[in-house]
């Protein structure tokens, strides 16, 4: 079975430039969530997605990041424009359903500097 | 905010070595999940255990539940170099509207098993 696939693996770019970022979940997944980790600190939610429809962007910074999930398949993350403090790695992962007792599965995660 | 907290920071280890490391959290859960992460193989789902269990097995990997205390521990037995990563706990919480669980992780455990 394939694996959650994300890109770019790697993006550099300078403050204010905007970024976007690729997330193809494990086929049959309904659930899709991005995350940011900053370095030395577990994972943060940004949204998560049931199909199409968010339910849950409570930690997403909507004056700056934006998220879709067109057709429940694939989604991007937008950031624009890009602070300093955008810096980290954005993982996306999938799981079967949403739900308490669904291991969620992490692609490689893309690593962006701002600088 | 990151409900789970693991202790300690950072752990050393010889080969052959048992580890243990531990998780705080403060409100209620359903379940709490391990999870590691290093650089080959991104961040990957170990074990789950559900708040009406006590002890979990996994091969080499035993995890404990005390609801009471709000802890949990992760023991890592016969430690292999191949162990070295940071391992995060995770425990899931339902968003205001009750509707939806998301996980929130901690800052995790450096684990390096030494040859």
């Amino acid at each position: 079975e394939a694996g959650v696939a994300q890109s770019p693996r790697y993006k550099i770019i300078e403050k204010r430039q905007s970024v976007a970022f690729w997330c193809n979940p494990i086929s049959g997944h309904a659930t899709l969530y991005w995350y940011q980790q900053i370095l030395g600190q577990g994972p943060k939610l940004l949204i998560q997605f049931q199909n199409n429809g968010v339910v849950d962007d409570s930690q997403l910074p909507k004056d700056r990041f934006s998220a879709e999930r067109l057709k429940g398949v694939d989604s991007t993350l937008k950031i624009q424009p890009a602070k300093l403090e955008d810096s980290a790695v954005y993982l996306c992962a999938s799981s079967t359903q949403t739900g308490p007792a669904y291991e969620q599965y992490f692609g490689p995660g893309t690593r962006l500097t701002v600088t | 905010s990151q409900q789970g907290e693991e202790d300690p920071q950072a752990l050393s280890i010889q080969e052959g070595e048992n580890a243990t490391m531990n998780c705080s959290y403060k409100t209620s859960i359903n379940n709490l999940q391990w999870y590691r992460q290093n650089s080959g193989r991104g961040l990957v789902h170990l074990i789950l255990i559900r708040s009406n269990e006590r002890e979990k097995h996994s091969g080499r990997l035993r995890v404990t539940l005390d609801t009471s205390k709000k802890s949990s521990s992760l023991l890592i037995t016969a430690s292999r170099a191949a162990d070295t990563a940071s391992y995060f706990c995770a425990t899931d919480a339902t968003n205001s509207g009750g509707s939806n669980y998301k996980l929130t992780f901690g800052k995790g455990t450096l684990l390096t098993v030494n040859p």
